[in-house]
């Protein structure tokens, strides 16, 4: 079956430095990619997203890239804040109504 | 737009009671899908509504259930509660259209079992 694999954490970073969230996905044809992040206490907000091989999904200075050759959809930032600390889930959507597929979550944890 | 709201956002039950969890999805949305968050088991899926009918299904007992009405808003209940069963329960909307579409997740509703 379909299934998402991610980086354990916690990740801890400082302010400034540069993240990236492994993410690796197995699907038997053309899933959709998506990065959700959950803040304490809250649900999951999407981040962004992905529908094809090479695409880049882009936001808030988050990029990922769908690439179908190493079946992979890592999240990269440039420069963390400490309103990134939260958890990071890798998900996938493939041929089912309503169901994501969900990968563990990353802890991602940025100090001052 | 107003997003996905979950009511009560917090519960707490005993064994052996059940429970009733509301969702409003995104105004316009047709499709509401529900999960069940845990630190072990992770985002488990837990079924899919669309013009009141389940389309999909996961892999839960049948202590879960769920139904959905004319104005899109879902409802999932479980009766008989278990231990197990504390858990955020999140519900997510999307048009319904798609196969492969975005879903906008609600806040939650924490459940503790007692």
């Amino acid at each position: 079956g379909n299934s998402v694999t991610q980086m354990e954490g916690p990740v801890t970073l400082s302010e400034e430095a540069f993240l990236t969230i492994n993410c690796t996905y197995t699907a038997t044809g053309y899933p959709s990619l998506f990065w959700y992040v959950q803040y304490p206490g809250e649900g999951l907000q999407l981040l962004l997203k992905a529908t094809k091989a090479d695409d880049k999904g882009s936001n808030k200075g988050f990029e990922a890239t769908y690439r179908k050759e190493t079946t992979s959809f890592h999240l990269e930032k440039g420069s963390v804040q400490v309103s990134d600390s939260a958890v990071y889930f890798c998900a996938l959507s493939f041929h089912s109504w309503g169901k994501f597929q969900f990968g563990a979550g990353t802890q991602v944890v940025v100090t001052p | 737009k107003a997003g996905v709201t979950q009511t009560p956002r917090y519960l707490i039950k005993t064994r052996g009671q059940q429970v009733t969890l509301s969702c409003s999805p995104i105004s316009g949305h047709r499709s509401v899908s529900w999960y069940q968050q845990t630190p072990g088991q992770g985002l488990q899926f837990l079924f899919e509504y669309f013009s009141e009918t389940q389309r999909n299904k996961g892999n839960f007992p049948g202590r879960f259930s769920g139904r959905q009405f004319s104005n899109s808003r879902s409802e999932m209940n479980v009766s008989t509660l278990e231990l197990g069963d504390s858990a955020l329960y999140l519900c997510a909307s999307s048009s319904g259209q798609g196969l492969q579409e975005t879903q906008y997740f609600g806040p939650g509703t924490r459940l503790l079992v007692l």
